[in-house]
């Protein structure tokens, strides 16, 4: 049963601290997306790859965010350093396009105290 | 750029009775697709039901069904014979299959449903 895996489930953080979050896409899939949602902004799109391309990671803040594909099973959300507004939960979804499948992560909680 | 709107913050139905919950999009892209995604209290993003632009049937996966209507840009998601289960927060998304978007996939805001007993 293929499923988009992320790690860590639940994350507790000093403000300061550097938090990486990984997600492991469905094998064969060529688009993976970082949202982030809180119940203030609802889903927010952070960035998304194409074929391990960035392609729009105009959504996320850039003097601490940063979003990586390493290779085809791996994508990586970095926070350096962390805010208490960054808590939030963080889903990593990856898709075939062309296709009708776009499948979400089970989220990562981020908590920044 | 791409837009979904979903205009009903909550609803409400009883046990068993069938519901609507409105989407409507945006974009001048041709071909796209349409989706909906359930997420219960636990805070999963589960995938419901997908609708591509040229499909010329209307999509439907057991109890949920899309109706689309292309012409007024609206994908409405219909769950019938409704259960307490179903319960959740429900998101309309679409994603463009061409152009600088390409891939792309934009949310709703949500609906929140409370199915009664």
């Amino acid at each position: 049963d293929a499923r988009v895996t992320q790690t860590p489930r639940d994350k507790v953080t000093e403000m300061g601290q550097e938090v990486t979050m990984r997600c492991q896409p469905i094998l064969g899939h060529n688009t993976v997306f970082w949202y982030r949602q809180t119940m203030m902004q609802g889903l927010e799109l952070l960035a998304y790859f194409r074929n391990r391309a960035p392609l729009d990671d105009s959504g996320m803040p850039k003097d601490r965010f940063s979003a990586e594909m390493p290779d085809a099973t791996l994508a990586t959300l970095k926070i350096q350093p962390s805010e208490p507004r960054d808590s939030a939960v963080y889903f990593c979804a990856s898709g075939l396009v062309p296709g009708d499948e776009a499948f979400f992560g089970q989220g990562t909680r981020l908590t920044v105290v | 750029a791409q837009k979904i709107t979903q205009t009903q913050p909550g609803m409400f139905v009883q046990e068993k009775e069938a519901v609507t919950l409105d989407c409507t999009y945006d974009t001048s892209d041709p071909s796209y697709g349409l989706f909906w995604y359930k997420q219960p209290s636990s805070g999963e993003m589960i995938f419901l039901i997908y609708q591509g632009s040229y499909d010329q049937q209307n999509a439907t996966e057991g109890r949920y069904s899309l109706n689309f209507q292309k012409a007024r840009k609206s994908a409405n998601l219909v769950i019938s014979a409704s259960q307490l289960g179903d319960s959740a927060m429900y998101f309309c998304a679409m994603r463009v299959t061409g152009g600088t978007s390409y891939g792309k996939l934009t949310f709703g805001q949500g609906t929140i449903l409370t199915v009664h007993p």
